[in-house]
Formats: structure tokens, sequence, C-alpha cells
């Protein structure tokens, strides 16, 4: 058990639709890095936020959104869903969001757009 | 922009046996850091290791072992006589800072698909 956690574990949506996923961090963690996971594009950076700010950006459609409360858990927004956006997303933490340092992953929610 | 790339897709091995997953990056960065990340069937991403550029040591965990080598951009990740509970996907990445950017990402090779066999 990474100490990171996600929910849900599973969603299953139609297309159109706007989802929310939820991650809170490792205790101590400040920064917070979302990713996707899917059979075409494998594992990729969409967004990381630091004490609340947003630090870096990836390859995130406009579509989705994120953003850090000040307890330090994240959301994901996920709108207009379509087919593509079906995949395994996942969060993760580290101290401080500086290259040197182990990101540690919570579970994954597996999203499903029908 | 950096890459990483794990040639092998797939390898499938009997119980006991020694393999070796490839992993190759490329980055402009003269500092970097690598990791090596297990997902098995059950989905969560693991992780295994992290080394860092300035550091040629290989290192030895159990059964697991790394061979960093900075002269060919490598870093090989060995399972010393495999176990059916070692089947897995596992990824390499490598940190890197985004262009013009404070912040911090992991870039994943393909990742390789180990399945082992009893």
């Amino acid at each position: 058990d990474s100490g990171v956690t996600q929910t849900p574990k599973h969603l299953i949506t139609a297309t159109g639709q706007r989802v929310t996923l939820r991650c809170s961090p490792r205790s101590g963690d400040l920064s917070v890095y979302w990713y996707q996971q899917s059979l075409d594009q494998g594992l990729q950076f969409l967004i990381q936020y630091y004490n609340g700010e947003e630090r870096a950006k990836g390859n995130i459609l406009e579509r989705f959104s994120a953003q850090q409360f000040p307890d330090l858990h994240s959301e994901l927004n996920l709108s207009s869903l379509e087919l593509g956006d079906s995949a395994l997303y996942f969060c993760a933490s580290s101290v401080a969001g500086t290259v040197r340092e182990t990101q540690y992953f919570g579970p994954g929610t597996r999203l499903l757009v029908l | 922009a950096q890459k990483v790339t794990q040639a092998q897709t797939e390898i499938s091995v009997v119980e006991k046996e020694d393999v070796t997953l490839d992993c190759v990056y490329e980055t402009r960065d003269t500092t970097y850091y690598l990791f090596w990340y297990k997902q098995p069937p059950s989905g969560e991403l693991v992780f295994l290791i992290r080394r860092n550029s300035f550091d040629e040591q290989n290192e030895i965990s159990g059964r697991y072992s790394w061979n960093f080598q900075k002269s060919t951009s490598s870093f090989n990740f060995t399972i010393t006589a495999s176990q059916v509970v070692d089947s897995a996907v596992y990824f390499c990445a490598l940190s890197e800072a985004p262009d013009n950017n404070a912040g911090n990402m992991l870039t994943f090779g393909g990742g390789t698909r180990l399945m082992v066999k009893p």
C-alpha cells in the first residue's frame, strides 16, 4: 500500500457526461500528479500540483481540469467524455515535487465511457 | 523532449529462469533520475527502484538487480530465479522537468509484459 488513495475504483459513464476523480496524497506529501494509462497512448503525464498551485502540465485535454485543495487532496474533472477517454487514471504524490523524488502511485480509477 | 524505450513488449520464461528487461533512454539533462515500476495484474503501480545519473554502481535487492550504464544510456533490470509472482508489466521511467517549467513529470517507456510460467 503506497499510502495514496483514489476514489472511485471504477466508473462507468456515457459519452458527453462529466466525472470527477478524487485523490488523497500520502501523509506529508505536498505534490500531486495525474497520469492516464490507455492501450494506445501508454502511461502519460497529465498535470502536477504543488501545495495548491499548478506546477507542470502535460498533454492534458482542454476538456480535462484539475485542482488541489487546501487539505492537499486533488480532483481531476473530465467533461464532455468521449469513448477514447476510457482509461486507467492514476494519481501519484511526492514530498516536494522535484525531479529527484520518487512518485508513489495510488491504485487508480478505471474509467469506462460507453 | 525525453524518451524511454523498452523494446521488449512481452517476455515469457519458465519459473527459475533469469530474465533481463531492457530500458534505453534519451535525455539532454546531465543530471537525471531513472525509475522502475511494477504493475501486477491487479493494476496498481508499485515503485521498485530510483537511480540518479551520477551513481553508476549496480544495485541488488534480493532477486532483483539493476545495471545502469551511462555510456549506452541504458538501465536494465534483471530478475534472478524468476517466480510466478513476478508476472507483471514492468515500466522504466525518466524524471524530467518539462520545458520552461519548474515542475516535474515522469516519462514512461511502453512497458514489458513478463509472464513466468510454472
